[in-house]
C-alpha cells in the first residue's frame, strides 16, 4: 500500500497571506489527523478528521482550520498567517473505528515558513 | 492528563554498542504507548507499540521496549546501535480519557559515533 501523502512538501509564504495544505491517506483509513512541528514547541495536535467530520481539536486558534473529503482526503488551512506559524506540519491517518483511532501513520510533511 | 516526559533530549553512542532511550508516562487509564523516529527532513515512522499485550514489545530494525506499569516507564532498547539510527526518537501516549490524542515527548536526539 502507498504510504501517506503530502502537498506540497514545502511552502513560502507572507505574514497575512492564506495556505492550504492537503493530505491523502493510506487507502482504507478513514481517520486523519493533523500536528504541528517546530522547535520550540515540539509536536502539537492540531485537529483529527473521521468520516467527513472533527472528531477532536487541539488548542489552536480559529485560524487553523480543516476538512476531509468523502474519499477520505483531508485538507488544513491556516489564514492571516504569523510569523509562529512556520513549521513542519505533519498528517497521519489511520484505520480508526468508533471506538478511537488505531495507530496513527505520518506522511513526510509540509515544510511552511512565513516570512 | 496525559503527559510523557522523556529523560534524555541527546544520546551519543558507539556504533555496535547498546542503546537506551528513556520515557516515562502519566496517564490516567489503560495506555497505548508508541515510538516513533524521525530522519532529518522526513516525516515520523512507527518502531513499536504498546496496547495491554505482551510487556516486551518488539519493534522493527532491532528496537523493543518494554512497559513497566509500576514505574510508568516505556524505555526503548537496542541491542547493538548502527550508524543508519542516528535521528530523533518520540515516545508517545494516548488513552481513551483524552480521546484517543496523541501526546509526544520531547524528543531525543540520537547520535552513531564510528
Amino acid at each position: 500500500k502507498a504510504g501517506v501523502t503530502q502537498t506540497p512538501r514545502y511552502l513560502i509564504k507572507t505574514r497575512g497571506q492564506q495556505v492550504t495544505l492537503s493530505c491523502s491517506p493510506i487507502s482504507g483509513h478513514r481517520s486523519v489527523s493533523w500536528y504541528q512541528q517546530t522547535p520550540g514547541q515540539g509536536l502539537q495536535f492540531l485537529f483529527e478528521y473521521f468520516s467527513e467530520t472533527q472528531r477532536n481539536k487541539g488548542n489552536f486558534p480559529g485560524r487553523f482550520s480543516g476538512r476531509q473529503f468523502s474519499n477520505s482526503r483531508s485538507e488544513m488551512n491556516v489564514s492571516t498567517l504569523e510569523l509562529g506559524d512556520s513549521a513542519l506540519y505533519l498528517c497521519a491517518s489511520s484505520s480508526a473505528g468508533a471506538g478511537g483511532p488505531d495507530t496513527q501513520y505520518f506522511g513526510p510533511g509540509t515544510r511552511l515558513t512565513v516570512l | 492528563a496525559q503527559s510523557v516526559t522523556q529523560l534524555d533530549s541527546h544520546v551519543s553512542v558507539s556504533e555496535g554498542t547498546p542503546v537506551l532511550l528513556r520515557c516515562n508516562y502519566s496517564s490516567s487509564y489503560s495506555p497505548s504507548l508508541f515510538w516513533y523516529v524521525q530522519h532529518p527532513n522526513k516525516g515520523l515512522q512507527l518502531l513499536l507499540k504498546y496496547t495491554s499485550a505482551a510487556t516486551l514489545v518488539k519493534g522493527i530494525n532491532g528496537f523493543e521496549a518494554e512497559f513497566k506499569k509500576s514505574e510508568t516507564s516505556f524505555h526503548l532498547t537496542k541491542p547493538s546501535a548502527h550508524m543508519s539510527d542516528a535521528a530523533e526518537y518520540f515516545c508517545v501516549v494516548s488513552d481513551q480519557v483524552n480521546d484517543y490524542k496523541l501526546s509526544f515527548g520531547a524528543g531525543t536526539t540520537v547520535t552513531v559515533r564510528a
